[in-house]
């Protein structure tokens, strides 16, 4: 059963320190997502990849996040400094980009509550 | 960009009826259009998806229709169960990947 992966599930630090958040896709998929899921705003698009390129990522603070993909296995999503307002439940998703332009389906992990005190 | 309102925000049904989630697009370009479930503590999971040259689909007890003319699209629950007990996310998608997820309804099915 793929699953997409994440770790770790829940994080709590304290202002200023660094956070690092991974995701392992699903095996072949070739578009990752991270969200960010709060009472106030819902799920909130961060940043996408495909082919491990980020194609956008104009939903994510840019001063202190950053998204990368070292390999085709593993995505982070890094914040540096935290602060209180980051806590939220963070996900990652993958999904498959058809050859044809077929869209389907994105595949949520777990997701990573994160608490910045 | 696409905005995707979703109603009601909260439904609460007798077990055994049915469930009616209903969500509308602003963009005519969104040509795809999946349906989240949300537990507690858990991600989001697909649940069922519609593309635009279909009108309806159905998997066995949920069915999902869309009016591309209204620009709206819903879910159907039959036959609910306690374990249908969530939230459920409507999205669309345009022409790249970009998600616009409505707002949420949280569904309760009373035993």
């Amino acid at each position: 059963d793929a699953r997409v992966t994440q770790t770790p599930r829940h994080k709590v630090t304290e202002m200023g320190q660094e956070v690092t958040m991974r995701c392992q896709p699903i095996l072949g998929h070739n578009t990752v997502f991270w969200y960010r899921q709060t009472m106030m705003q819902g799920l909130e698009l961060l940043a996408y990849f495909r082919n491990r390129a980020p194609l956008d990522d104009s939903g994510m603070p840019k001063d202190r996040f950053s998204a990368e993909m070292p390999d085709a296995t593993l995505a982070t999503l890094k914040i540096q400094p935290s602060e209180p307002r980051d806590s939220a439940v963070y996900f990652c998703a993958s999904g498959s980009a058809g050859t044809s332009g077929t869209r389907r389906g994105q595949f949520f992990g777990p997701g990573t509550r994160l608490t910045v005190l | 960009g696409e905005n995707v309102e979703q109603h009601p925000s909260t439904l609460s049904v007798q077990e055994g009826d049915s469930a009616v989630i209903k969500c509308t697009y602003s963009d005519s370009a969104s040509n795809y259009f999946p349906w989240y479930k949300q537990e507690l503590g858990k991600g989001p999971q697909l649940i069922i998806d519609i593309r635009s040259n279909v009108g309806e689909k159905k998997d066995q007890r949920i069915a999902v229709t869309l009016n591309k003319t209204a620009k709206h699209f819903s879910l159907h629950i039959t036959e609910t169960q306690p374990e249908d007990s969530a939230v459920y996310f409507c999205a669309a998608i345009r022409y790249d990947y970009k998600l616009s997820f409505g707002a949420g309804t949280t569904v309760t099915v009373r035993a």
